[in-house]
C-alpha cells in the first residue's frame, strides 16, 4: 500500500471550512483513497473513500488531484465535535483480501471558537 | 444493530497472566480485524480474518492468538502478557461493496494495562 504524508497538525475556527490535505505519491491506479477520523481514543470513524473523482457525503467532501498524487479532505464548516486526528490512507481492496489498513500518526485537527 | 462490541472496556493484568478480549459485530460482516494502538501512535494491525475458519497475521502478532469458529465472533487471546502489550485494542468489521470498495467500522476500544 502506498504511503500517505500528512501535517502533524491543523487549526481551524467553528464554522469555517476546514482543508486537511494528504500526499500520496506512490499511489498506483487501482488504490483508493480513505479517510477516517479518531475522537478523543474512541474507535476510529469512516468518513468518506474515492478512487479518481471528488466524492462528497454528509460529512465531508474528498478532492483528488488529476494525477492522483494528492488530496483534501473538506469539512465545510467545521464544528468543535469535529476536533479528532484525521487519518488518510491509501490501500489496494480486493475480494477475498482482508482488511488491512495502514495508519500513520494522522492529522490532529484543533477546531476553536 | 449494536454494531462491533468489545468487552471489557478496560482491564489490569499482572505479567505473565493470560486474557481474552472479546469482539463481536451484529453486521454479518465476512472481514474482522484487531489493532492496537499505543500513546501518540496510529493504529497497528496484530490479526484479521477473512471469514470463519480463516485467520492471519498482521504487522505485530506476536504474543496474540486469534480464532474465528464464527461470523459473528472474534477473540484475541493474550497467552502470556507482557508490559509491552499494554495499550488499547480495537476490534474492527468490514465488508466488501461492488467494485472492491470497503469501510470498515470499529468498535469502542479495550484500554490494557499490563503490570
Amino acid at each position: 500500500d502506498a504511503k500517505t504524508t500528512q501535517p502533524p497538525s491543523m487549526d481551524c475556527a467553528e464554522g469555517r471550512a476546514a482543508n486537511l490535505p494528504c500526499n500520496h505519491s506512490t499511489i498506483s491506479g487501482n488504490e483508493y483513497v480513505y479517510w477516517y477520523r479518531q475522537i478523543h481514543s474512541q474507535g476510529p470513524q469512516y468518513i468518506i473513500h474515492g478512487l479518481k473523482n471528488n466524492e462528497t457525503n454528509e460529512m465531508a467532501s474528498l478532492i483528488i488531484t488529476e494525477d492522483r498524487k494528492s488530496s483534501t479532505l473538506i469539512l465545510p464548516h467545521a464544528t468543535l465535535r469535529d476536533t479528532a486526528v484525521y487519518y488518510c490512507i491509501v490501500r489496494l481492496v480486493l475480494s477475498g483480501t482482508a482488511s488491512k489498513l495502514t495508519f500513520g500518526t494522522g492529522t490532529r485537527l484543533q477546531v476553536t471558537l | 444493530n449494536a454494531g462491533v462490541t468489545q468487552t471489557p472496556k478496560f482491564q489490569v493484568l499482572k505479567t505473565g497472566q493470560s486474557m481474552t478480549l472479546q469482539c463481536a459485530q451484529d453486521m454479518n460482516h465476512e472481514y474482522m480485524s484487531w489493532y492496537r494502538q499505543d500513546p501518540g501512535m496510529g493504529l497497528r494491525l496484530i490479526h484479521y480474518s477473512v471469514g470463519a475458519g480463516i485467520t492471519d497475521q498482521g504487522e505485530v502478532p506476536n504474543g496474540y492468538n486469534v480464532s474465528r469458529s464464527t461470523t459473528e465472533d472474534f477473540p484475541l487471546r493474550l497467552l502470556s502478557a507482557a508490559p509491552s502489550q499494554t495499550s488499547v485494542y480495537f476490534c474492527a468489521s468490514s465488508y466488501l461493496l461492488a467494485g472492491g470498495q470497503e469501510t470498515q467500522y470499529f468498535g469502542p476500544g479495550t484500554r490494557l494495562l499490563v503490570l
